[in-house]
């Protein structure tokens, strides 16, 4: 199985500044990888995909990056909306075995 | 717009079994794999299941293969989990999640449901 870690587990910014969230596969994943956002009581709501390529109707303010066992989430000028927990999920298994990062929780500093 | 609506969740004493439902409208429900994603009160998000479009390829959690059995009826736009010897730990909210491809159940999920709450207690 694949394990995906996360750093941090939480991250402390402010209104406007920049939030790196970080993701690493045990093993490589290729671009095999999305990021999620999910809020209290709300279902998980996907982000990038593809690493890199933003799914329908996220801003432009959200940006992936990397390949193979390192990956970013960026949020350009965090906004209060994007308060929220932040997960990665490889999906490069066969036969699949899909598996999620424990998280980054975003919170306001 | 996309809906995803899952039923069949509650208290269930351990051991005993349980059958969740997931009904799917606005899109092509054929055309599509479809997962279950779980996640227990206060922690992250576990992949259960997935089932292609055809149901051809499927695949399972180790924490859940050989007791939970995941079918689809395309004629009724519908999902199902049939879950065997519940066990405390797969007390969560089980969300039923759109794939993003036809055949490939490895995939990321662009459709949620708002889940349904599985307690196994007794």
């Amino acid at each position: 199985e694949i394990v995906m870690t996360q750093s941090p587990a939480t991250l402390s910014v402010s209104p406007g500044e920049r939030a790196t969230l970080s993701c690493r596969a045990s093993q490589s994943v290729s671009s095999n990888l999305a990021w999620y956002q999910q809020k209290p009581g709300q279902a998980p709501r996907l982000l990038i995909y593809g690493a890199s390529t933003r799914a329908t109707g996220i801003p432009a303010r959200f940006s992936g990056s990397g390949s193979g066992t390192e990956f970013t989430l960026t949020i350009s000028s965090l906004q209060s909306e994007d308060f929220a927990v932040y997960y990665c999920q490889q999906y490069n298994n066969w036969p699949p075995r899909i598996t999620f990062g424990p998280g980054t929780k975003v919170d306001i500093k | 717009e996309v809906q995803l609506v899952e039923s069949g969740g509650g208290l269930v004493q351990p051991g005993r079994s349980l059958r969740l439902s997931c009904a799917a409208s606005g899109f092509t429900f054929d055309d599509y794999a479809m997962h279950w994603v779980r996640q227990a009160p206060g922690k992250g998000l576990e992949w259960v299941s997935g089932i292609s479009w055809n149901s051809g390829s499927i695949g399972y959690a180790d924490s859940v293969k050989g007791r939970f059995t995941i079918s689809r009826d395309n004629a009724k736009n519908s999902l199902y989990l049939q879950m065997n010897s519940l066990r405390a730990e797969d007390t969560a909210l089980y969300y039923c999640a759109k794939g993003a491809h036809r055949g490939a159940v490895a995939s990321y999920f662009d459709y949620w449901g708002q889940g349904t709450l599985v307690t196994v207690s007794s």
